[in-house]
């Protein structure tokens, strides 16, 4: 079945550097396009960054643009989202979402991994 | 403050139907594509109930129901169950990037 695994969060101060992964199994990852979203703790959803199945288009919210990339290695069947100059509004828990079809958000979804910036 | 806007909770009893608005502040239909809805319950990764605006994907409940008027797509739910107590998202894609609704807390009396 198709599984998504977040990983790479924790407790980071403001300014400094994380990379999220997900890995994933269960379909044929360089078919889809993917999504990273995040939900601030107790507020709702916010689409982060999207990145097209064969990685050469991205998309990003406007608040991280500049500090964030989305990439995927299809060889791997991960996608990564490398967090630069965090800051204490990008605390919250990030999902990788799988396309439904081309751009089509969140047919399937991880279980999240907890970004926390604080001092 | 979201682009689109949803209602920040409605209510009904077991059987009833209840209907969530998702409104775009934009009034051009067509800026407004891939319209669809997630549930999630607490604690739990959201879940894609509508696609399209109209369509259900695999697996999920023909209890849900979606449809569109001009710039607002809505969300029925019929035959209300105490397991569809939950926050109901709605996104649209629109100029090469995904927005979210606020959410609407969804009670079932």
């Amino acid at each position: 079945q198709v599984q998504l695994v977040e990983s790479g969060g924790g407790v980071v101060q403001p300014g400094r550097s994380l990379r999220l992964s997900c890995v994933v199994s269960g379909f044929t990852f360089s078919n889809y396009g993917m999504h990273w979203v995040r939900q601030a703790p107790g507020k709702g959803l916010e689409w982060v960054a999207a990145l097209s199945s064969d990685g050469t288009t991205t998309y990003y919210v406007d608040s991280v643009k500049g500090r964030f990339t989305i990439s995927r290695d299809n060889s791997k069947n991960t996608l990564y989202l490398q967090m630069n100059s965090l800051r204490g509004e990008d605390t919250a828990l990030y999902y990788c979402a799988r396309d439904l079809r081309p751009w089509y958000l969140g047919e399937y979804w991880g279980q999240g991994t907890l970004v926390t910036v604080s001092s | 403050q979201s682009a689109l806007t949803q209602p920040a909770s409605v209510s009904g009893s077991p059987g009833q139907s209840i209907t969530i608005s998702c409104t775009g502040i934009n009034n051009d239909v067509g800026d407004y594509r891939h319209v669809s809805w997630f549930q999630q319950h607490p604690g739990r990764a959201p879940k894609l109930i509508i696609y399209d605006a109209t369509y259900r994907p695999s697996g999920a409940s023909n209890r849900f129901s979606g449809s569109r008027s001009g710039n607002t797509a809505y969300l029925t739910i019929s035959g209300l169950q105490s397991e569809d107590e939950a926050q109901y998202y709605c996104t649209a894609y629109t100029r090469m990037l995904w927005l979210f609704g606020g959410g609407t807390k969804l009670t079932v009396l």
